[in-house]
């Protein structure tokens, strides 16, 4: 079964600290990792995307690492603001028999940046 | 701007009452898809659609509808035979399927009370 588990569930941290998300994933085959950021009531947005061949990403203070091999993947913050606070979910991308993707979805990590 | 619009925003649906969720696009993309977020649960697919006057199934569809007359829109229809409506709706759209590097883009959702 295809299957994105997310670690921690929940983490709270001071500004200014870093941080790193962790995503373990069953999904067979393979075909891209995308983490995305979610307030509270509104719609997520995409941060990063990476394909088999792509070990590390960045945009901005988030930096996602893939490890194709284990199936793993992280998402590291640096220097974390209190608008960092949001549910970090991972999504897996597999390849359907007969063509085309379908995504799985994890059920987040909740981060709370506190003063 | 250009982007994903959801409307309404808060909807509430009495028993035996059906309810359509609007959702717009002006990015020009083919590929439009609805998912329902619930607690602690991964989002999950609802329909899906690649191109104008075609959809399919996702994982959930039982006790909805959807159609697309036009490139822009993907309506949402839930009706009385969905017996826990209660969730929060999210559309989205791609350039086009659900391939390597296609960024997903979210609307801002719609939460939906039955009362």
């Amino acid at each position: 079964k295809n299957q994105v588990e997310q670690s921690p569930q929940s983490l709270i941290i001071l500004e200014g600290k870093n941080c790193t998300l962790q995503c373990n994933y069953t999904v067979s085959p393979f075909s891209n990792l995308r983490w995305y950021k979610q307030d509270t009531g509104r719609g997520p947005v995409s941060l990063t995307i990476m394909t088999f061949s792509e070990n590390t990403k960045s945009n901005g203070r988030y930096t996602a690492t893939l490890d194709a091999d284990t199936k793993q993947s992280s998402l590291h913050i640096t220097a974390s603001q209190l608008s960092d606070s949001a549910s970090y979910i991972c999504v897996v991308s597999f390849i359907l028999t007969g063509g085309g993707n379908k995504l799985t979805f994890g059920t987040g990590t909740q981060l709370k940046v506190e003063l | 701007d250009g982007g994903i619009t959801q409307s309404p925003k808060y909807l509430f649906r009495k028993e035996g009452q059906n309810v359509t969720l609007s959702c717009e696009q002006n990015l020009n993309h083919d590929a439009m898809y609805w998912y329902r977020q619930d607690p602690g649960q991964g989002l999950r697919l609802i329909y899906y659609s690649q191109i104008v006057n075609d959809f399919q199934k996702g994982d959930i569809a039982e006790g909805y509808s959807v159609s697309r007359e036009k490139k822009e829109s993907f309506p949402l229809t839930v009706t009385s035979a969905q017996k826990n409506p209660t969730a929060f709706y999210l559309c989205a759209s791609s350039l086009q399927g659900i391939a390597s590097g296609n960024t997903i883009y979210f609307g801002e959702g719609s939460w939906l009370t039955v009362v």
